[in-house]
């Protein structure tokens, strides 16, 4: 299987502190994304990091990315009650279509 | 617009018995997607598409038949299911050439 692993698997924090989530990948990749998907329902994307960038930001949201070690981690900071939802990181090659890969998923709980 | 619909929300259906799964989006993406999703499992992908035509079939077992009737359109045809099918399937669409997706909120389907 060409899945990614993410860890933890599960995370459950206090509102205000930090989460971070780590995806790691086996192939050669063009870029790497990260998803949030709420219980049950559809995914929705949340950044996307090129192999030839190392970090980005996107609001409250860091991505960086180490292709020598095929990893990346997602920082959430001052983490809301609304951010409880499950987080997958995507990996994925250009083409004539965006074949994407996705990782096990962290499950992400922020309580008040 | 960047929603992406799917009909129905819901499906229960039998072994034997025929269904289609819809999908729709008006953003202009050319490339469009399914997925299978089991419980606490990531996304899996089945099919895509690439100006309506198929490109990629992930070894889909034959009882699943995908059809593009239009570049706003995307079908799953279902017959002759099996219980272990019941799963959230997902649709998604992008832009060609390694963008990020956009889902549909998903069908949650139910094989008895």
């Amino acid at each position: 299987s060409q899945q990614g692993e993410e860890d933890p698997q599960a995370l459950s924090i206090q509102e205000g502190e930090n989460a971070t989530m780590n995806c790691s990948y086996k192939t050669s990749i063009n870029n790497l994304q990260w998803y949030r998907q709420n219980s049950g329902r559809g995914l929705v994307h949340l950044i996307l990091i090129r192999s030839n960038e190392r970090e980005k930001h996107s609001g409250r949201l860091r991505v960086t990315l180490d292709t020598s070690k095929k990893s990346s981690s997602l920082l959430i900071t001052a983490s809301r009650a609304a951010d409880t939802a499950s987080y997958f990181c995507a990996t994925g090659r250009t083409g004539t279509a965006s074949k994407l890969t996705f990782g096990t998923g962290t499950r992400l709980q922020v309580t008040l | 617009d960047t929603e992406v619909t799917q009909t129905p929300k819901h499906l229960v259906m039998g072994m034997t018995n025929k269904k289609s799964l819809k999908c729709e989006q008006h953003m202009g993406h050319r490339a469009m997607y399914w997925y299978k999703q089991k419980a606490k499992k990531p996304p899996e992908l089945m099919f895509v598409y690439s100006y309506e035509k198929l490109s990629i079939n992930e070894s889909v077992p034959s009882r699943f038949s995908p059809e593009c009737p239009n570049s706003s359109l995307l079908n799953l045809h279902l017959h002759a299911l099996q219980p272990e099918d019941s799963a959230l399937y997902l649709c998604a669409s992008s832009l060609l050439g390694g963008h990020e997706q956009y889902f549909g909120p998903g069908t949650r389907l139910t094989v008895t």
